[in-house]
């Protein structure tokens, strides 16, 4: 079955980086688009960004262009997520999520369980 | 972008009745060159990820019961979820994913009354 499992999370300070990651199963990675949505506490969803099946294409929400950057690795299944200079507004729970069709349709039929990322000083 | 809003923010429904829970899109999620409408809902339980329960407005994801149900065309959408359980208490959210950034409505709180 299709699993997805972040890491990295945690408490950082204003400024600092953070990199997260997504181990993926049950599915052919390689062959799938792969997103990034946060979710700040108690409040909506946000996509963050996007990266093609062979990382060569990439799409950032404007709210972190030019400080987050999502990259992956096929052979280790594993997608990242680098993120850099952050803000208070930063904080939020940052899920994987899996689009239901591999030609990048951005519609999520998995989600993983989300790691926590606090930016406080 | 495109903004996606999603009315009412919260509702209370008695178990066993009915639900109706709208979306609205700034601009068109229909694609003409396939008629179809980018447009997907979403359930989210405390403390767990968002599951997928509806996309193309109105086709259920595998395993979804079929008391939800979904429909509109263009900027107007709506989930409705018929003969209410006490496990439908979640927020549901609306996305569109015809363009980037892919946006998702404010959210709609459904409680038992």
């Amino acid at each position: 079955q299709v699993q997805l499992v972040e890491s990295g999370g945690g408490v950082v300070q204003p400024g600092r980086s953070l990199r997260l990651s997504c181990a993926a199963s049950g599915f052919t990675f390689s062959s799938y688009v792969m997103d990034w949505v946060r979710q700040a506490p108690g409040k909506g969803l946000e996509w963050v960004a996007f990266i093609s099946y062979d990382g060569s294409n990439k799409h950032y929400a404007d709210s972190v262009k030019g400080r987050f950057a999502i990259s992956r690795d096929n052979s280790k299944n594993t997608l990242y997520l680098q993120m850099n200079s952050l803000r208070t507004e930063d904080t939020a729970v940052y899920y994987c999520a899996k689009p239901h069709y591999a030609s990048g349709i951005h519609l999520f039929d998995y989600w993983g369980q989300g790691t926590l990322v606090t930016v406080s000083s | 972008d495109i903004v996606m809003t999603q009315s009412p923010d919260s509702l209370a429904v008695s178990l066993g009745e009915r639900a109706t829970i709208n979306c609205k899109s700034s601009q068109s999620v229909l694609y003409s060159s396939n008629n179809q409408n980018y447009l997907s809902w979403y359930q989210q339980k405390p403390g767990q990820p968002p599951k997928l329960l509806i996309y193309w407005t109105s086709t259920r994801e595998s395993g979804v019961p079929d008391r939800f149900s979904g429909s509109g065309s263009g900027t107007y959408f709506t989930l409705t979820i018929s003969n209410l359980q006490a496990e439908d208490v979640a927020v549901y959210y609306c996305q569109q994913y015809y363009s980037t950034p892919y946006t998702f409505g404010q959210g709609t709180k459904l409680e038992i009354k």
